[in-house]
């Protein structure tokens, strides 16, 4: 079955840089979620959309930014890095229109900025 | 306030014996979900089990199962046969009626052969 496709699964930048990370649903899923997970740390959320609307938004600095397009994938556009956003970076696809259901993660993309 | 509580950082099994990661939460809404994810060394989160708040028998997977007690706020995994590759971190997590996913801070489980 097909799951949660993120890309890339890694990236190395520099600080001051920029990075996008793409996210690509499990077809037919409709609501797709962003977390950042630092080491030893559980994840946090950062944003959520719901039919390429934002419905919900966490801890995402103003550096970053988000968006769903018309296919339903996500990118996380993230700028002027930091070494503090080394961290994996967890996308989250579920569909909303058969209520709570369950929530499948991608593999995630390991952010290391030097 | 802590929505997901996870009151064992670290847990020990013996192969092939059975273990509970025990997992608390805390919400006013009356339709919430549960989920349970595996997090091995190489860092995906892989979805175990999920139980809603108005299911009225516990969720299994396989060897997973989710005691869910409603009054008492908690939902524990019960992993049934340990095996090796059971070994990784185990997290709790909700989602609440406004679409917000909160984690627990993880159980880090090991299984000893």
């Amino acid at each position: 079955a097909a799951g949660v496709i993120q890309s890339p699964r890694h990236l190395i930048k520099e600080k001051r840089e920029t990075a996008t990370l793409k996210c690509y649903p499990i077809p037919r899923h409709d609501t797709v979620y962003w977390y950042q997970q630092g080491p030893g740390q559980d994840p946090q959320f950062l944003i959520s959309f719901y039919e390429k609307m934002q419905s919900d938004k966490g801890s995402i600095p103003d550096r970053f930014s988000a968006q769903q397009f018309s296919d339903y994938h996500s990118e996380l556009n993230m700028s002027s890095l930091e070494l503090g956003d080394s961290a994996l970076y967890f996308c989250a696809s579920s569909r909303q229109a058969g209520g709570l259901g369950e929530l499948f993660f991608g593999e995630g993309s390991r952010l290391t900025v030097l | 306030a802590q929505k997901i509580t996870q009151t064992q950082p670290g847990m020990f099994v013996q192969e092939k014996e059975a273990v509970t990661l025990d997992c608390t939460y805390d919400t006013s809404d009356p339709s919430y979900g549960l989920f349970w994810y595996k997090q091995p060394s190489s860092g995906e989160m892989i979805f175990l089990i999920y139980q809603g708040s108005y299911d009225q028998q516990n969720a299994t997977e396989g060897r997973y199962s989710l005691n869910f007690q409603k009054a008492r706020k908690s939902a524990n995994l019960v992993i049934s046969a340990s095996q090796l590759g059971d070994s990784a971190m185990y997290f709790c997590a909700m989602r609440d009626g406004a679409n917000n996913l909160f984690f627990g801070t993880g159980t880090r489980l090991t299984v000893i052969p």
